[in-house]
C-alpha cells in the first residue's frame, strides 16, 4: 500500500512558465514532507522540504506548499529551466521514526 | 566530494557469484540506509540502521545481507541474485530520529545480474 504518491508520471513544460508538481499522501501522522530531484544514473538530490507546521516554503525557484486537510503538496518551479528536466520524487516521514515515504515519482520535461 | 560515496557505481555479476556493495557517509550521520529502484518503479526500502543497529527489514529476501560496522559505513553483501534483482541500489544517511529529518542519497550502484 504506497503512501505516497505522484499520480503524474510526466510533465511537460516551456521554458520560463512554472512547473507544478503535485503528491498526495495517505497517513496524517506524516509530520514532514521533502521533494528530492533525481538525474539518470545518479542518486536523488534533496531540493527543498517542509515540515507540517507550515504551509510554505520557500527557496529560489522552488516553493512547495503543503495542504494538510487535503494531505497534498506541491512543488513549484519557476521559471522552469531545461536545467530542470529530471525525475521528481516527493517524500513524506514521521516524528522519530527513520524511514521515508516515496511516491513513484514525475518525469519534468522542459522545453527551450 | 559527496556526503554519501558508493562503490562501485557498476556491477555485472553472474547468478553464483558473491560481491558486496559498499557505502561510506561523511555527514557525521546516525541512521543509513539501503533503497533499491527498479525500473517504473517506486523506492523500495530495503534496510534500515540506526547507530549500527539494524531497525529495519523490508521483508527482503536473504540473499541479501546488509552490515553496518559503524555510523559511517554501511554494505550489502550478494549471493546468488536472480536476475529481477537488476536495479539501482541507493544508499542513503540521515541525522538519526528527529523531526526534520533529511535524508542524502549517494549516487548509486548500477547491479545486473546475468
Amino acid at each position: 500500500d504506497q503512501q505516497v504518491k505522484q499520480n503524474s508520471p510526466s510533465l511537460s513544460v516551456q521554458e520560463g512558465r512554472i512547473s507544478i508538481l503535485n503528491c498526495d499522501y495517505t497517513n496524517s501522522m506524516f509530520d514532514y514532507f521533502l521533494w528530492y530531484k533525481k538525474y539518470p544514473a545518479e542518486g536523488p538530490t534533496f531540493l527543498i522540504s517542509i515540515s507540517s507546521i507550515k504551509d510554505k516554503n520557500e527557496d529560489g525557484r522552488f516553493t512547495v506548499f503543503l495542504n494538510k486537510s487535503a494531505k497534498h503538496l506541491s512543488l513549484h518551479i519557476v521559471p522552469s529551466q531545461p536545467g530542470d528536466s529530471a525525475v521528481y520524487f516527493c517524500a513524506a516521514s514521521r516524528y522519530n521514526f527513520n524511514k521515508f515515504y516515496f511516491g513513484s515519482g514525475t518525469k519534468l520535461n522542459v522545453k527551450p | 566530494e559527496t556526503g554519501v560515496t558508493q562503490t562501485p557505481r557498476h556491477l555485472v555479476m553472474g547468478m553464483t557469484n558473491k560481491k558486496s556493495l559498499k557505502c561510506e557517509q561523511h555527514l557525521g550521520h546516525n541512521a543509513m540506509y539501503w533503497y533499491k529502484q527498479s525500473a517504473k518503479k517506486p523506492l523500495e526500502l530495503m534496510f534500515v540502521y540506526n547507530f549500527k543497529e539494524q531497525t529495519e527489514n523490508n521483508s527482503v529476501p536473504s540473499r541479501f545481507s546488509p552490515e553496518c560496522p559503524n555510523s559511517s559505513h554501511l554494505f550489502l553483501h550478494l549471493h546468488t541474485l536472480q536476475p529481477e534483482d537488476s536495479a539501482l541500489y541507493l544508499c542513503a544517511s540521515s541525522q538519526g530520529s528527529s523531526s526534520g529529518n533529511t535524508i542524502y542519497f549517494g549516487e548509486g550502484s548500477w547491479l545486473t545480474v546475468v
